[in-house]
């Protein structure tokens, strides 16, 4: 498809289990995006890739949560040991590249993960 | 740290009428604004990206200015309709120490718009 794709749509889990989201980005994009929309707030920003450069990892809020992307290609976001607070929708972008100021960021619909 | 704040949280509109959202972010080092919308469910279509030299962008019945002096942007709305009901987020990008950019976004909370007919 021609936009950013993401999977699964809707996730439902128990406490304690293990996740993991997928992400396609737009084909040609080198720099892919993670954010987390919860309830009530804004979006908060998680991790991005950035073509060969090491992944700024700032936003993820603690080490249960890790993320790999192959080549430029598709992303998984995993989250380890699930917790009731990490029940949000996750959104991906992508854009032609981090350090162009002229690209913008497209999103995916995202997942939303629900933890019981 | 910077922050962006949107105001009004949440807005009711007849039809046809024209309407200004507001966005504020307190760190004036930004690469570029940009302007989404989220409809229920779905993710964020980018409206428009205003880059830090540039003072507004326009796209249809769209139109977004930026003062970055003040820390401040608009996006006004022509003529709206029932189609524009949708969540308008803005985002800012900072400008790191290198003079580049970092990649994330900083977003508002968001402005509910209802167009009803």
């Amino acid at each position: 498809g021609a936009g950013v794709s993401q999977s699964p749509s809707n996730k439902v889990t128990e406490k304690g289990k293990d996740v993991e989201l997928r992400c396609d980005p737009i084909s040609g994009h080198t720099a892919l995006y993670w954010y987390r929309q919860r309830l009530g707030q804004g979006l908060e920003f998680l991790i991005y890739f950035q073509g060969n450069s090491a992944p700024d990892k700032s936003g993820l809020p603690s080490d249960r949560f890790s993320a790999e992307r192959t080549g430029e290609s598709v992303s998984t976001l995993t989250i380890q040991r699930t917790q009731q607070e990490d029940s949000a929708v996750y959104l991906c972008a992508s854009s032609l590249g981090a350090r162009s100021r002229n690209q913008p960021q497209h999103f995916g619909d995202g997942t939303r993960l629900s933890i019981l | 740290k910077q922050e962006v704040t949107q105001i009004p949280a949440a807005l009711s509109v007849p039809e046809g009428e024209n309407l200004v959202l507001n966005c504020s972010f307190t760190d004036s080092a930004i690469y570029n604004l940009q302007w989404f919308r989220q409809d229920p469910g779905k993710g964020l279509t980018s409206l428009l990206l205003i880059q830090s030299s540039q003072r507004e962008q326009t796209s249809g019945r769209l139109n977004a200015s930026l003062d970055k002096s003040s820390g401040r942007s608009t996006l006004y709305i022509a003529a709206s309709q029932p189609g524009d009901s949708a969540t308008y987020l803005c985002a800012v990008r900072l400008v790191n120490a290198g003079g580049t950019s970092y990649g994330k976004l900083t977003f508002g909370q968001g402005t509910i718009l209802t167009v009803h007919p």
